[in-house]
């Protein structure tokens, strides 16, 4: 059975950090693009970030850039999001996301239950 | 960017059919995916490619993508097909390069 199983949510301060991890099971993780996926309070979907099977390409949505970083780790099947100088707006639930398919562009098959990240003081 | 454009809300009776529209620019010449989330819980892919289903997905729901506009049908609706349903394309030459529609709340009455 497929699993994606994140943490790392929290309270933080504007302009602090904190790193999200996703745990994958149940599949082979290093064969998979894997995405992050962000939903503020009573708002709609919006992906944050994604990135190919050895790590070798990463893409960001604008707002992000700069300032998150996604990562892997094949070895411990582990996706991750370092999020730097959160801001208020970064305020959301973050899904970890398989992506379905080998190549980029795939639906998301499968998602994790979320992790919320609250910044505020 | 690209943008998709959702109805806010569709309501119908159960039994009855209910059909939730994307819009989007030449969104025919994309393949649409659809995600249905009920309150609490995360997304679940319905709809992938325009119109195949994922396996445990009942055969009452169904997709089509043509010209500006991909629909998402529902067939004999169920009250526990209330949910919040979500367009998603992936758009090289946009950015982001993944994007999701507003989402339609669907109202079983």
């Amino acid at each position: 059975e497929v699993q994606l199983v994140e943490s790392g949510g929290g309270l933080v301060q504007p302009g602090g950090s904190l790193r999200l991890s996703c745990a994958a099971s149940g599949f082979t993780f290093s064969s998979y693009w894997m995405s992050w996926v962000r939903q503020a309070p009573g708002k709609g979907l919006e992906w944050v970030a994604n990135i190919k099977q050895d790590g070798s390409e990463k893409y960001y949505v604008d707002s992000v850039k700069g300032r998150f970083t996604i990562s892997r780790d094949n070895a411990k099947n582990s996706l991750y999001l370092q999020m730097n100088s959160l801001r208020a707006e970064d305020t959301a639930v973050y899904y970890c996301a398989r992506e379905l398919g080998i190549a980029a562009a795939g639906p998301f098959d499968y998602w994790g239950q979320g992790t919320l990240v609250t910044v505020s003081s | 960017s690209y943008v998709l454009t959702q109805p806010p809300s569709v309501s119908v009776a159960p039994g009855k059919t209910a059909r939730i529209t994307c819009g989007g620019n030449n969104i025919g010449s994309k393949s649409v995916h659809w995600y249905q989330q009920k309150p609490g819980q995360a997304p679940v892919l319905v709809i992938y490619y325009d119109s195949d289903r994922p396996s445990g997905i009942p055969e009452r729901f169904s997709g089509s993508n043509s010209g500006n506009t991909a629909t998402l049908t529902i067939s004999r609706v169920e009250a526990g097909d209330e949910a919040d349903y979500y367009c998603q394309v992936w758009d090289s030459s946009s950015d982001p390069y993944v994007v999701f529609g507003g989402g339609t709340k669907l109202t079983v009455l």
